[in-house]
């Protein structure tokens, strides 16, 4: 078992729709949990982090922890062409984050 | 806004070679990382480094791997003999203190490439 999984890309959606991005992680222990955005060629980017059940909202991004199933989800509301990047969840443990592989969101004009 | 800022953005050695990857991190922070990424494969972490210790490291940071803090702004990574499977991009971070989550900011990478 990987020890974050996330939902496998490419997801495509129209600009002004949502997208929806799933995370599962393996380690009970985990404390944290940071979705970051990558660009081609870029380095991540921090977008939120969200470290109690429930749901987080930021501008168009909202979080959702769900500790007892291990699962984090990412919405970004209103999506806009410039959204278009790789989303990584990185769950935290101690001061080491571990990365998923990103899911690639592609929005389209 | 602050940034963690690193140079060089792009090195080439060669195999056998030593390299320092020389990072700047957000100047009120207190910890500090070097993560990689391998093209086309997930970002890993190397090794964490508070209080001028190492607090925690992967199995990627075997012996070859060392890190310093030699002033109090620079954040160094050092790879005594490179391989060419230690070709990457390798990112610094460095976070502060944030409730019970430690926020870690990027910087924008130096891509290294041993030949």
């Amino acid at each position: 078992q990987k020890e974050v999984e996330q939902n496998s890309g490419p997801l495509s959606v129209p600009e002004g729709a949502i997208a929806s991005l799933n995370c599962t992680y393996s380690d009970r222990g985990s404390q944290s949990f940071f979705w970051y955005r990558q660009y081609s060629g870029k380095s991540p980017e921090l977008i939120m982090f969200i470290y109690s059940n429930g749901d987080k909202e930021d501008g168009r991004f909202t979080a959702q922890l769900n500790k007892a199933s291990q699962y984090v989800s990412l919405l970004i509301r209103d999506s806009q062409p410039s959204d278009s990047a790789t989303y990584l969840c990185a769950p935290q443990k101690d001061y080491k984050l571990s990365f998923g592989a990103g899911t690639t969101v592609t929005v389209r004009a | 806004e602050p940034e963690v800022t690193q140079t060089p953005s792009h090195q080439v050695t060669q195999m056998g070679q030593e390299v320092i990857l020389r990072c700047v991190p957000i100047s009120n922070h207190l910890y500090f990382y070097w993560y990689r990424q391998i093209l086309g494969q997930k970002v890993e972490f190397l090794v964490s480094f508070y209080n001028n210790e190492i607090s925690e490291k992967s199995e990627i940071f075997d012996d070859q791997f060392s890190v310093e803090r030699p002033d109090g702004s620079n954040f160094t990574l050092k790879i005594r003999s490179t391989k060419l499977e230690d070709s990457a991009m390798y990112f610094c971070a460095s976070s502060g203190w944030g409730r019970i989550s430690y926020e870690q900011y990027f910087g924008p990478g130096t891509r290294l490439t041993v030949t």
